[in-house]
């Protein structure tokens, strides 16, 4: 049973768009991360966010962290294909451990 | 290369079986998480240990175990293996809660 809801749970775009996937919990998290994971590897960290209403910037990618820390998005600019993956947001509800969503598969095509 | 080594990186047993999957955290990492990703089912957390005791446990089965030695690397026992068992098993680990480190992973395919 997943705690965490990611959406959508495919995402196919063109090189150049914009996008934005959600993750969304009914539970207040007391932090939550993104990563990413390429096949046949494991997830990779990409950000986490503690505060409710933190907005963190990696380049491209845009997190934010909802005021009620129930919720999350990842918004990308520009996609290119190398952002392409599986993105999955992991949240924690007593800083132990960590659930993940089903995860959001992007592809980017050239 | 993350730090965290998990061997062996593909398996390929019988059903019935019992086979050992092993992790060794990042350098300075106290903490050992690991989880069953399937297509079905996503990352499940199964259980986490911390300086060699266990710390959480999630959807394990009760076939299944682990240890935390005091070398702090880790060990998965998968027993009495069923197809439904066939999936990737990923060890993470952290120091402190900032964040896990994950290892590329074992695959284990029962036949």
């Amino acid at each position: 049973t997943q705690l965490l809801e990611q959406s959508p749970q495919f995402l196919s775009i063109q090189e150049g768009e914009n996008l934005t996937v959600y993750c969304n919990s009914s539970s207040v998290f007391s932090s939550l991360q993104w990563y990413r994971q390429e096949p046949g590897e494991g997830p990779v960290l990409l950000v986490t966010v503690v505060t409710g209403g933190e907005v963190k910037k990696l380049k491209r990618l845009t997190f934010q962290f909802g005021d009620a820390r129930k919720d999350s998005s990842l918004h990308i600019t520009a996609a290119q294909p190398g952002d392409t993956g599986l993105y999955l947001c992991a949240g924690s509800y007593n800083n132990n451990d960590m659930r993940f969503g089903a995860g959001t598969r992007l592809t980017v095509k050239p | 290369d993350s730090g965290v080594t998990q061997t062996p990186k593909h398996l390929i047993t019988a059903t019935g079986q019992r086979v050992t999957l092993r992790c060794s955290p990042r350098s300075g990492d106290l903490s050992v998480y690991w989880y069953q990703q399937s297509l079905d089912q996503g990352l499940q957390f199964l259980i986490q240990y911390y300086n060699g005791e266990e710390r959480a446990k999630g959807n394990i089965l009760e076939r299944f175990s682990a240890q935390q030695f005091p070398d702090l690397h880790s060990e998965l026992n998968l027993s009495s293996l069923e197809l439904g068992d066939s999936a990737l098993y990923f060890c993470a680990s952290s120091v402190a809660f900032q964040g896990y480190t994950f290892g590329s992973g074992t695959r284990l395919t029962v036949v």
